[in-house]
C-alpha cells in the first residue's frame, strides 16, 4: 500500500539553525500538507500547498518558514533560523487530487529538537 | 465557522469492555473523518462518513453519522490493548484545500 514517506525521523539542531524536513508523498495525490505536534499537544496545521504553491497556511506558518515541492516526488519544510518552541514532531499529509476533503494519508514524522 | 467538540477526553477500560467516543458540531457537516494516533505514532485514518444516518463497521469498531449531520460517534466493542490511543474527529476547513482542524480527542487507555 503507498504511504507517505519522511526523512529525517529524527533531527537535533541548535537554536538559529536552519533545518529542512523531506516528505515525499503518496505519488498520485497533489495535495499537501504540514502539520506539527508539540510533545502532549494537540496536532496543528501549518500549510497546505497545491498546485505549486501555498493554498492555505496558520498563524504558525510565518516567515520563518517556507514550503517548496523541488521536484515531482519531493516536499520540504524549511525553518530558516529555528527556535526553541520549534522543538515538535513535524508530520507531511498527503491527499487524493480529485477531492482535497478527502483522507489526508500522514507520514511517521519528523522529530525535531531545537537546542 | 464550524466547531466540534470531543467526548470525553479521556476514557480508561478494562480490556474487554466496551467505548465510545462522540463528536458533536454546532452546524452541519459535509462528512466526518475519524482518525487514530498511536502513543508515539502519527495519525492514522480510520473512516469517512458523508450520509445522515450513516453506520459502518470495521470488525469491532462501529461510527455512526447522526440523522442530523451534526454529531458522529466511534464505538469500539470488547476493546483489546491494541485500542489504546488517542481517536479524533478532525474539523475539515470548509475550504477546497481540506485542512483538518484536530482537537484534544479522546484518550483512550486498556488495562489489561
Amino acid at each position: 500500500e503507498p504511504e507517505v514517506t519522511q526523512t529525517p525521523s529524527h533531527q537535533v539542531t541548535q537554536m538559529g539553525q536552519e533545518v529542512i524536513l523531506r516528505c515525499v508523498p503518496i505519488s498520485n495525490h497533489l495535495y499537501f500538507y504540514w502539520y506539527r505536534q508539540i510533545l502532549g499537544q494537540k496536532v496543528e496545521f501549518l500549510v497546505s500547498f497545491y498546485n505549486n504553491e501555498i493554498s492555505e497556511k496558520s498563524e504558525i506558518f510565518d516567515d520563518q518558514f517556507s514550503v517548496e515541492r523541488p521536484d515531482g516526488s519531493n516536499f520540504t519544510l524549511k525553518i530558516r533560523s529555528t527556535k526553541l518552541e520549534d522543538s515538535a514532531m513535524y508530520f507531511c499529509a498527503s491527499s487524493d487530487y480529485r477531492l482535497a476533503s478527502e483522507t489526508q494519508y500522514f507520514g511517521p514524522g519528523t522529530r525535531l529538537l531545537v537546542l | 465557522g464550524q466547531q466540534v467538540m470531543q467526548i470525553p477526553q479521556y476514557q480508561h477500560v478494562q480490556e474487554g469492555e466496551d467505548f465510545t467516543t462522540y463528536c458533536n458540531s454546532s452546524t452541519t457537516l459535509s462528512n466526518i473523518q475519524w482518525y487514530k494516533q498511536r502513543p508515539g505514532g502519527h495519525p492514522v485514518f480510520l473512516i469517512q462518513l458523508v450520509k445522515s444516518g450513516e453506520v459502518k463497521k470495521q470488525k469491532r469498531l462501529t461510527f455512526q453519522f447522526g440523522e442530523a449531520k451534526k454529531n458522529s460517534s466511534l464505538h469500539i466493542t470488547a476493546t483489546q490493548t491494541t485500542d489504546v490511543g488517542t481517536y479524533f474527529c478532525p474539523n475539515a476547513g470548509g475550504t477546497s484545500y481540506g485542512k483538518l482542524t484536530f482537537g484534544q480527542g479522546t484518550i483512550l487507555t486498556v488495562h489489561p
